[in-house]
């Protein structure tokens, strides 16, 4: 059972736009910033989304994050097959003092 | 470009200590900007945070490890080991080593390719 709640996967049509969710506490999201990684099929995570809303350099627009009291969501907008993977949230949870993920979503690109 | 590459055994007995290195190339792992750590991905499930270590030594683990886990730097060789201890095909599971960052971005934005090691 992860810390932190996604759900196991979510599906839209190319050129759509789909949301993914991830519902903590206060001591994780609450008071923590929250980032999401994208894993392709038999490769290693790679960072989308840090402190909640910002792009790391070469992320495309059309992947955004907000967050709001203890969730946060991931939004993908123009979806294209290339978008198909697991998708992870992560935050620090103060009262563990440990880093914890989301279960993962699988995004499936119909 | 930072690369971090993972090194070590595939295979591990059941009750032995699992030993893993990456090495840092592209930038320096005595950046103070910076923890170095591990993430471990058992096959088929999500992501489980294992611990970091910064520079100078200080060390944090996620407590459902801590007992068996121990994360050491050598600053002379750019390089952040892990060691894992009474291993049980549980701990089966892709390693990757990782950077995160301290104040920003606080998330893990340099990951290695990953390890596959097998407990049997």
């Amino acid at each position: 059972q992860s810390v932190l709640t996604q759900p196991p996967s979510v599906s839209a049509a190319p050129g759509q736009k789909v949301t993914i969710s991830c519902s903590g506490s206060s001591s994780n999201i609450g008071n923590n910033y929250v980032s999401w990684y994208q894993q392709l099929p038999g490769t290693a995570p790679k960072l989308l989304i840090y402190d909640n809303d910002r792009r790391p350099s070469g992320i495309p627009d059309r992947f955004s994050g907000s967050k709001s009291g203890t969730s946060a969501t991931l939004g993908i907008t123009g979806l294209q097959t290339g978008d198909e993977a697991d998708y992870y949230c992560g935050t620090w949870d103060s009262s563990l003092s440990a880093v914890v993920f989301g279960g993962g979503t699988k995004l499936t690109v119909l | 470009q930072l690369q971090l590459e993972e090194s070590g055994p595939g295979l591990v007995k059941p009750s032995e200590t699992l030993s893993l290195t990456c090495t840092v190339s592209g930038g320096s792992i005595s950046s103070s900007s910076y923890y170095w750590g591990w993430v471990r991905q058992p096959p088929g499930k999500d992501l489980e945070w294992i611990g970091s270590i910064y520079f100078t030594g200080s060390t944090s683990y996620n407590p459902s490890l801590r007992s068996r886990v121990a994360i050491s730097v050598d600053t002379s060789k750019n390089q952040f080991s892990l060691k894992l201890n009474s291993v049980t095909a549980a701990d089966t599971a892709v390693f990757y080593c990782t950077r995160r960052g301290i104040g920003g971005p606080e998330a893990f934005d340099f990951w290695g390719q990953g390890t596959m090691v097998t407990v049997s």
